[in-house]
């Protein structure tokens, strides 16, 4: 069964830290992994996705890495800002035939910056 | 338009009702997906339309759920008989198709959602 499970399930930190939010999964054959960001009442916006021979990915302040050989994958928040709270949610796609996607989603790492 | 729009944005009603969610994609996405979002859970997917073929309808949970594209645009997603648990916010996503092979990397764009209270 695919499968897709992050740590930690929440995260507090202050303004200006870093923070690094974690992804395993087990979904076969793979595809791509992406990272949604999800503010509170809103739908997931989409923040990096990557490819099997992808290690990682960068946007702005949030820096992605896969290991597909360990399954894993992190997503790093730098310089955190108040606006960065959110859940941050980890789907990863299996490639089917025709070109859609069957996508897992995580329950996300729901994460709150304070000052 | 510019975005993935869905409506009602809050839909309250009673346990045994018939409800209906609207969702508009991007012009010219050809995929549209339907996905149920839990108080705690991760996106469940429901339902996917791809162009004119047959929609993937795997992950309804059951025959009380629905949905229709028409003229490949618009959908509504039907819910007849509406339990407590069907409460959760829907959310609909559209996206390009590219590659035409195994797991094209599609960005999709997600709508606010629905949410739906049956009480």
């Amino acid at each position: 069964k695919n499968q897709v499970e992050q740590s930690p399930q929440s995260l507090i930190i202050l303004e200006g830290k870093n923070c690094t939010l974690q992804c395993n999964y087990t979904v076969s054959p793979f595809s791509n992994l992406r990272w949604y960001k999800q503010d509170t009442g809103r739908g997931p916006v989409s923040l990096t996705i990557m490819t099997f021979s992808e290690n990682t990915k960068s946007n702005g302040r949030y820096t992605a890495t896969l290991d597909a050989d360990t399954k894993q994958s992190s997503l790093h928040i730098t310089a955190s800002q108040l606006s960065d709270s959110a859940s941050y949610i980890c789907v990863v796609s299996a490639g089917i035939t025709g070109g859609g996607n069957k996508l897992t989603f995580g329950t996300g790492t729901q994460l709150k910056v304070e000052l | 338009g510019a975005g993935v729009s869905q409506s009602p944005s809050n839909k309250v009603t009673e346990k045994g009702k018939d409800v209906e969610l609207r969702c508009d994609p991007i012009s010219g996405h050809t995929a549209l997906y339907w996905y149920r979002q839990s108080l705690g859970q991760g996106l469940e997917f429901l339902i996917y339309f791809q162009g004119n073929s047959a929609p993937d309808k795997s992950g309804l949970p059951s025959d009380r759920f629905s949905a229709e594209r028409t003229g490949g645009s618009v959908s509504t997603l039907t819910i007849q008989r509406t339990q407590q648990e069907d409460s959760a916010v829907y959310l609909c996503a559209s996206s390009l198709v590219t590659g035409g092979t195994l797991g094209g990397a599609n960005v999709l764009t997600f709508g606010a959602g629905s949410r739906l209270t049956v009480l």
